[in-house]
């Protein structure tokens, strides 16, 4: 079964230093991973997502990701926080396999940006 | 476009009183999910449906019904609530494309808390 470890819960950081946020999969086949950001008091939105192909991945905002096969991390990461980013980040975990690609959630990172 | 909603925002019930939440997504998504958020334990799945008229349990189904009459819908009810059922449940519906998975959409979720 696959399951995922953000084994930070609270990251407090000045506002433009960078920051990153740890996250490791575990699985016994190929994975699909994502980045989901929850602002206060709103749902979840996709900030990024690995499928195939570069194990770079971007999103619009300077967010970035690698994904490590041989480490089972997908770490995320962006070089100057802003005040804007504090929220709450959870790594997702799918095994894209049978008609269904469920997600399994890590406990999420509370990401704590000030002045 | 709204996406992905959710009725109601917020749910005070009594132990042993019934309610159902309303899912409703415009995006034509064949697969639509129940998750529900606890303080430092992400989300996790409480069932999901594939299809129109299908529905499946997920990772804590114990509690809760689902049904998917129509496409754009999915009901999550609690036939009789538990203290333990106070929660954040968000819904969230995807498609898949070429047997990978697509992003989860999220709704904005529903407080629920039972005394």
């Amino acid at each position: 079964a696959q399951s995922v470890t953000q084994l930070d819960s609270q990251v407090p950081v000045f506002e433009e230093a960078p920051v990153e946020l740890r996250c490791n999969y575990s699985s016994s086949v190929s994975v699909y991973l994502f980045w989901y950001v929850q602002y206060p008091n709103q749902g979840l939105q996709l900030l990024l997502k690995y499928l195939s192909g570069s194990t770079l991945v971007e999103s619009i905002n300077g967010f970035e990701a690698e994904f490590n096969k041989s480490q089972t991390s997908f770490h995320l990461r962006k070089p100057s926080v802003h005040i804007s980013d504090t929220a709450e980040y959870f790594c997702a975990v799918s095994e894209g396999n049978g008609p269904a690609s469920k997600l399994t959630f890590g406990t999420g990172t509370r990401l704590q940006v000030t002045l | 476009n709204a996406g992905v909603t959710q009725t109601p925002k917020f749910r005070v019930l009594k132990t042993g009183q019934s309610m159902t939440l309303l899912c409703a997504q415009d995006m034509n998504h064949e697969y639509m999910y129940w998750y529900r958020q606890d303080p430092g334990m992400g989300l996790r799945l409480i069932h999901y449906s594939v299809g129109e008229g299908t529905t499946a349990k997920g990772e804590v189904p114990d509690g809760y019904n689902v049904s998917r009459l129509k496409k754009q819908n999915f009901l999550l009810g609690l036939e009789s609530a538990a203290p333990s059922q106070t929660s954040v449940y968000f819904c969230a519906s995807s498609q898949e494309r070429d047997s990978r998975p697509y992003e989860q959409y999220f709704g904005p979720g529903t407080r629920l808390t039972v005394t």
